[in-house]
């Protein structure tokens, strides 16, 4: 089946310490999007491909990064996480055709920081 | 630009009664409306979309949602909940441009 694979689905990090998630796809969709998701909220976006193209949001924190080497991969880096990086981190994919286009979400990776 | 009120913070309903999750959206023109549902520590999961046309969708898991314009609402139905279905439940509205804005969630207790 066609899916959005996320791993590791647990990360334990230390304060300060580089952390990198991933996310691949086999949906070979051209946009990639990373959302940050805490405790009873919705999920924030952090940021998207689509193809090559990065788009930042406006509010995102320098600390975090994001790589998208091929149409299946993209990874997300935190710098120097803070016990506020603590969070469910969720990737999804969309084909962008026009508009309304739906997003298919990974199971997430659950971020605790030490 | 767009965004989404979901009113019901928490939602507890017994099982196999009916279940309604109210979701109010703001935006100018047409807008692309979701419902997702995530179980705890997992992914969101797509329950159905409305682009357009008819104004009553069909859904996964027999849930069904009906557009409003009039009320700008898309609210979520299901006619006999069972215990699985004890989640949280996103309602998204799009507007084109491959953002999707997301309501603060319901969450739904399901008691015996």
């Amino acid at each position: 089946d066609a899916m959005v694979i996320q791993n590791p689905r647990y990360q334990v990090t230390q304060f300060g310490k580089p952390v990198t998630l991933s996310c691949s796809q086999t949906l070979n969709h051209n946009v990639m999007y990373w959302y940050q998701q805490k405790s009873s909220q919705a999920p924030k976006l952090l940021f998207h491909y689509y193809d090559k193209d990065f788009n930042n949001e406006a509010d995102t924190p320098d600390n975090f990064q994001s790589r998208r080497p091929n149409t299946s991969f993209c990874f997300l880096d935190i710098r120097s996480p803070g016990l506020g990086d603590a969070a469910m981190y969720l990737c999804a994919t969309s084909e962008l055709r026009g508009g309304g286009e739906t997003q298919y979400f990974g199971p997430g990776t659950r971020l605790l920081v030490l | 630009a767009q965004s989404v009120t979901q009113p019901d913070i928490h939602i507890t309903v017994s099982e196999g009664a009916s279940l309604e999750l109210r979701c109010n959206y703001s935006y100018g023109a047409t807008p692309y409306l979701f419902w997702y549902v995530q179980s705890p520590g997992q992914g969101l999961q797509l329950l159905l979309k409305y682009f357009s046309g008819d104004t009553l969708v069909q859904g996964i898991k027999g849930f069904e949602a009906e557009f409003k314009r009039s009320q700008s609402s898309f609210n979520l139905r299901k006619p006999s909940v069972h215990w699985s279905d004890a989640a949280e439940y996103f309602c998204a509205v799009g507007a084109g441009d491959y953002k999707l804005s997301f309501g603060a969630g319901t969450t739904v207790t399901v008691r015996a």
